[in-house]
């Protein structure tokens, strides 16, 4: 039982480029998010899918696509990478049957340099 | 104003002391609250999660809530050089979809041995 797991681990891109970050969990945890991590600013909500076939955007979109491919994966794709999108990005669980008590498990993020 | 609030710290206190580390929040409807613990370099992990005014005890942690003051706090007994960390206060605001999680900017931890 692996958890939520996250490729790759580090990344440096130069502006313009594209990439996509993939996540995977083995919980069957219905939910998925993906969160970037900043100095000062904490974790920021990207995206998320409260269950397959659904996505919505978070506090910080802008820039970022995600696509719900299975139960399993939730992957998030840079178009066209800025320097701005220099950051830990994490993807996270949960199994969210409806309830308050919900808890999210996390993956151990990807490292991102953009150049 | 954000959602979720904590002093950065850093926060240093020496080992066998007790540490407190405070959050408040701006939703006066929020319903659940987490404090999650994340080394350097690592990912968060859940230490704690509180859904009830009053106390929860878990070992040597114990969250307090309070939803008239809208705080949350987090107490650390008996402190290790090992719970040296960031703490993170996250909270479920009550209109959000899925359950999403606004987190502080966390909390900086230092337990002198």
């Amino acid at each position: 039982n692996a958890g939520v797991t996250q490729t790759p681990k580090f990344q440096v891109l130069k502006t313009g480029q594209s990439m996509t970050l993939q996540c995977a969990q083995d919980m069957n945890h219905n939910s998925m998010y993906w969160y970037r991590q900043d100095p000062g600013m904490g974790l920021r909500l990207i995206y998320y899918s409260a269950s397959e076939g659904t996505t919505d955007k978070g506090e910080v979109p802008n820039g970022y696509n995600v696509s719900r491919l299975n139960k399993r994966e939730f992957s998030l794709r840079l178009e066209s990478a800025a320097p701005s999108q220099t950051s830990v990005y994490f993807c996270a669980s949960s199994e969210f049957t409806g309830g308050a008590s919900d808890t999210q498990y996390f993956g151990p993020g990807t490292r991102l340099t953009v150049l | 104003q954000k959602e979720v609030e904590q002093n950065s710290g850093p926060l240093s206190v020496p080992e066998g002391a007790i540490a407190s580390l405070n959050c408040t929040y701006s939703d006066r409807v929020s319903q659940s609250f987490f404090w999650y613990r994340q080394y350097s370099g690592k990912s968060p992990e859940l230490i704690m999660s509180i859904y009830s005014n009053g106390d929860k005890e878990d070992g040597r942690f114990t969250a307090q809530l309070n939803k008239a003051s809208q705080y949350v706090s987090l107490l650390i007994r008996d402190s290790q050089p090992s719970d040296s960390a960031t703490y993170l206060c996250a909270v479920i605001p009550h209109q959000t979809g899925a359950n999403n999680l606004f987190f502080g900017t966390g909390t900086r931890l230092t337990v002198i041995p």
